[in-house]
């Protein structure tokens, strides 16, 4: 079953313009976090965020977390060219503590230069 | 420090033929294992993933199956490749805690079935 949902699917910016992704998820979580993926490769953890927690900041990266609307947003402050993956965030699931981690459809950032 | 380790990286398949892709992870014990498929431009799917030697959760019924062997071996198989088992395969590992952690990905097998 689908967990988390991302929009939009594909976000084209200029060099030095601020990046924003949501991430929409269906049930009560401990925590979301989002990944990175460039092409072709593995995913990579960006930043983690619990449900007690409304936002968090990682250098250029900052998650808000909206339990009450199951949402959260990663934005990305001034994106370089090197920004350019696709993004997913991820959720378990509070009431199966079996380790599931279930991922987004993904938002693909293209960052020109 | 952990890491891990997949492969082959790439493979090219008949239908019918049979599939063994391998994952290993080094430096902890007792991970959480995880088998995810992703196709073309699109998201994760999580297939398989294990607490434990020896235990299995499914989340997808397919003709794909998964072993772990070892405390930090996962194997993804299949006696009979379908066209759509294509894909590319992800093995993640995480430290196992009342909550999910963060995932660690191998660097994929990307699967053509012919």
């Amino acid at each position: 079953s689908q967990q988390g949902e991302e929009d939009p699917q594909a976000l084209s910016i200029q060099e030095g313009e601020n990046a924003t992704m949501n991430c929409s998820y269906k049930t009560s979580i401990n925590n979301l976090q989002w990944y990175r993926q460039n092409s072709g490769r593995g995913l990579v953890h960006l930043i983690l965020i619990r449900s007690n927690e409304r936002e968090k900041h990682s250098g250029r990266l900052r998650v808000t977390l909206d339990t009450s609307k199951k949402s959260s947003s990663l934005l990305i402050t001034a994106s370089r060219a090197a920004d350019t993956a696709s993004y997913f965030c991820a959720t378990d699931d509070a009431y199966n503590q079996g380790g599931k981690l279930i991922f987004g459809q993904g938002t693909e950032l293209s960052v020109k230069p | 420090s952990q890491t891990i380790h997949q492969w082959p990286a790439t493979l090219v398949q008949p239908v019918g033929s049979p599939l063994s892709l391998e994952c290993t992870v080094e430096g902890t014990s007792n991970p959480n294992l995880y088998w995810y498929r992703q196709a073309a431009g699109r998201g994760l799917q999580l297939l398989f993933y294990s607490v434990g030697i020896g235990q299995i959760s499914s989340e997808v019924p397919q003709n794909l199956s998964a072993s772990r062997p070892q405390d930090r071996q996962f194997i993804l198989s299949s006696k009979k490749l379908l066209l759509s088992d294509s894909g590319f395969y992800l093995c993640a590992w995480s430290v196992q805690r009342g909550y999910t952690g963060e995932l660690f990905f191998g660097e994929g097998s990307r699967l053509t079935v012919l």
